[in-house]
């Protein structure tokens, strides 16, 4: 079985500042690894993945995570943020059944709020 | 814009009644997965639908149940609604070798 452990429920940040949202998961065998954002009131956006590959993964709207397998950690950060950046940011790791990924395994979440 | 819809938006429901929620995946997409996110809380696996079979099931009661439909509809059903079942549930599709789920927007369901 899989788990996500999100270190920080909230983390506040003034505008431009560099962020990071920690993640760590625990797995027996090899999974995917997703960050997913989301903003008040509706789903879930997809940030980046990890699927394979280069450790750095680069996302949308200037976001990066780095695999670190050693550490079992999927960490997301950002060098500069802006207000809109403000949501709900969900670590995922998925199963992977039959070569394809199957049920996703959320953390419990990070409030990212940035303030001018 | 993920292409997934959901119906109602928001819904309110009365302990002990049954709910149907609906889900529109995107054209091709075979696989539907259903997670309920309870308030400050990450979203949680009910099941997930490959070619309208249940291929596998979280942690809930035989009360959660599903459909998928051929035409890349799905419902989630909840019978014996409980004040806990109160939530956000979100549908989510993927396609055939895909690695990325796309998520709607949700059903809040409010339980009294």
């Amino acid at each position: 079985a899989q788990s996500v452990t999100q270190l920080d429920s909230q983390v506040p940040v003034f505008e431009e500042a560099p962020v990071e949202l920690r993640c760590n998961y625990s797995s027996s065998v090899s999974v995917y690894l997703f960050w997913y954002v989301q903003y008040p009131n509706q789903g879930l956006q997809l940030l980046l993945k990890y699927l394979s590959g280069s450790t750095l993964v680069k996302g949308i709207n200037g976001f990066e995570a780095e695999f670190n397998k050693s550490q079992t950690s999927f960490h997301l950060r950002k060098p500069s943020v802006h207000i809109s950046d403000t949501a709900e940011y969900f670590c995922a790791v998925s199963d992977l059944k039959g070569g394809s990924n199957y049920k996703l395994t959320f953390g419990k979440g990070t409030l990212l709020t940035v303030n001018p | 814009e993920t292409g997934v819809t959901q119906s109602p938006t928001h819904l309110i429901k009365t302990r002990g009644q049954q709910v149907t929620l609906r889900c529109s995946s995107q054209s091709g997409h075979n696989t539907v997965s259903w997670y309920q996110q309870a308030l400050g809380q990450g979203p949680q696996f009910i099941f997930q639908y490959y070619r309208e079979e249940e291929n596998g099931r979280g942690n809930f009661p035989p009360r959660f149940s599903g459909l998928q439909f051929p035409n890349y509809s799905s419902e989630l059903n909840v019978n014996a609604l409980e004040l806990d079942d109160s939530a956000l549930y979100l549908c989510a599709s993927k396609g055939q070798g895909g690695t990325e789920a796309f998520f709607g927007q949700g059903t809040r369901l409010t339980v009294v």
